[in-house]
């Protein structure tokens, strides 16, 4: 069936480090792909998204890049911020609305 | 952006009682929600869809009649876990997609821990 796999966290880096975090997915078809982040004692929300092959989504100084070839959507970001700590989910939209999420991956950004 | 609430936004209750959690859409409304689950360090997974005015859709697995959701109004979603155990103790998020469903706004969630 469809899923989702994200990389393990936590994941702890200095301020302005670069960041990756990797997505891959399994799913019929061509379906968009998002990136949600959560931040403490907050909502999930919207990160960026992109809705076909080699789109890439953006937002935030995150980008994202829908790779068909190798079914990946890794987030990057060249130099986060202590206030870029959060939670990061991976999501596979599905019919209905469903969303399909990966584990989450917690970030830590140390001054 | 458009709102969504939760309440309470933690719990605590003893083994056998029931527990109801509300989800709101603050500024839009929304005739379909849908009710997330997440276990520590794990991901969220869908345990039904909200249908104002009919009955939820349950995920395989998923008791319906452990866990009753009423779509009470166009934006008023609950979910009750009724005769919780320690193993429903979780942390449950509700969403509600905008108009053209292409945008889903997620509440704060709420953390239910059964004694």
């Amino acid at each position: 069936g469809d899923s989702v796999t994200q990389m393990e966290g936590p994941v702890t880096l200095s301020e302005e480090a670069f960041l990756t975090i990797n997505c891959t997915y399994t799913a019929t078809g061509y379906p968009s792909l998002f990136w949600y982040v959560q931040y403490p004692g907050e909502g999930l929300q919207l990160l960026l998204k992109a809705t076909k092959a080699d789109d890439k989504g953006s937002n935030k100084g995150f980008e994202a890049t829908y790779r068909k070839e190798t079914t990946s959507f890794h987030l990057e970001k060249g130099s986060v911020q202590v206030s870029d700590s959060a939670v990061y989910f991976c999501a596979l939209p599905r019919l209905g609305g469903k969303l399909i999420f990966g584990q989450g991956t917690e970030l830590s950004v140390k001054p | 952006g458009a709102v969504v609430s939760q309440h309470p936004s933690w719990v605590i209750c003893k083994s056998g009682t029931s527990v109801k959690i509300e989800c709101r859409s603050l500024d839009f409304q929304a005739t379909t929600m849908f009710w997330y689950r997440q276990f520590p360090k794990q991901s969220l997974m869908l345990m039904a869809t909200s249908n104002e005015g009919s009955k939820a859709t349950y995920e395989q697995g998923v008791e319906k009649d452990k866990f009753l959701i009423n779509h009470a109004s166009l934006t008023l979603s609950t979910l009750t876990v009724t005769s919780a155990h320690p193993e429903d103790s979780s942390f449950y998020i509700c969403s509600a997609p905008d108009r053209a469903w292409e945008t889903q706004y997620f509440g704060p969630g709420t953390r239910l821990l059964v004694l």
